[in-house]
């Protein structure tokens, strides 16, 4: 398996404009994370799925945050409109959640370097 | 309500020493504990986790991690420093009893192996 994939590795944009980041998790995993690390605030959970509905969605942000799972292989995180402080890598991961819960080990993407001007 | 704290931003240690880097959690019912590393510029990797059985977990690359309930402890241990073992290191922890499957992850370690 390819691992958790995601694009673009990085972009730079200016304020205002709309970013989309996209996660294609593991095959077969049914949950996945949304996370977002800076140096000041380290690593945030913002949302998790769990067999493609949003479970907690406490660490968004604020409304110009939005995030979607429309099918087991796919989600976005988009950010509208963008700001400098929206600046950092956000990660996505996968991983398979049961109910006996012993292997919820998380597998993270490369992350994604958003850069806003 | 879960947590865990990693009391060092940094450890230092000379290539060849032993390293330890510390990790004490708190939870409600019995804790999954987990260790991550993180190389420069990639996303986390797993090293190694705590859900039952023998307290001396033993993970990737040589790290084990020991699980001492009564001092509510996870920390990561290697016998042998490596210069590739600087990373940034997690910890995380999930209530196992709990209904949520979101772990909460410290805020990471800065292991620094000198040559």
């Amino acid at each position: 398996d390819a691992g958790v994939i995601q694009s673009p590795r990085h972009e730079v944009t200016e304020m205002g404009q709309e970013v989309t980041l996209r996660c294609k998790p593991i095959s077969g995993h049914n949950s996945l994370f949304w996370y977002r690390q800076t140096m000041m605030r380290g690593l945030e959970l913002l949302i998790y799925f769990n067999n493609n509905v949003p479970i907690d969605d406490s660490g968004m942000p604020e409304d110009r945050f939005s995030a979607k799972m429309p099918n087991a292989s796919f989600s976005t995180l988009k950010i509208q409109p963008s700001e400098p402080r929206d600046s950092a890598v956000y990660f996505c991961a996968s991983s398979q959640m049961t109910s006996g819960a012993r292997t919820d080990t998380q597998y993270f993407g490369p992350g994604t370097r958003l850069t806003v001007l | 309500a879960q947590s865990v704290a990693q009391p060092e931003d940094q450890v230092n240690v000379a290539e060849g020493n032993p390293l330890t880097v510390k990790c004490t959690y708190s939870v409600s019912g019995n804790p999954y504990l987990f260790w991550y590393v993180q190389y420069p510029n990639r996303g986390l990797q797993f090293l190694l986790k705590y859900i039952t059985g023998d307290n001396l977990v033993k993970g990737s690359y040589g790290f084990e991690a020991e699980f001492n309930k009564s001092q509510t402890s996870f920390h990561l241990k290697k016998p042998s420093a490596l210069v590739s073992d600087s990373a940034l290191y997690f910890c995380a922890v999930r209530d196992g009893m709990g209904r949520s499957y979101i772990p909460t992850f410290g805020r990471g370690t800065s292991l620094i192996v000198h040559p």
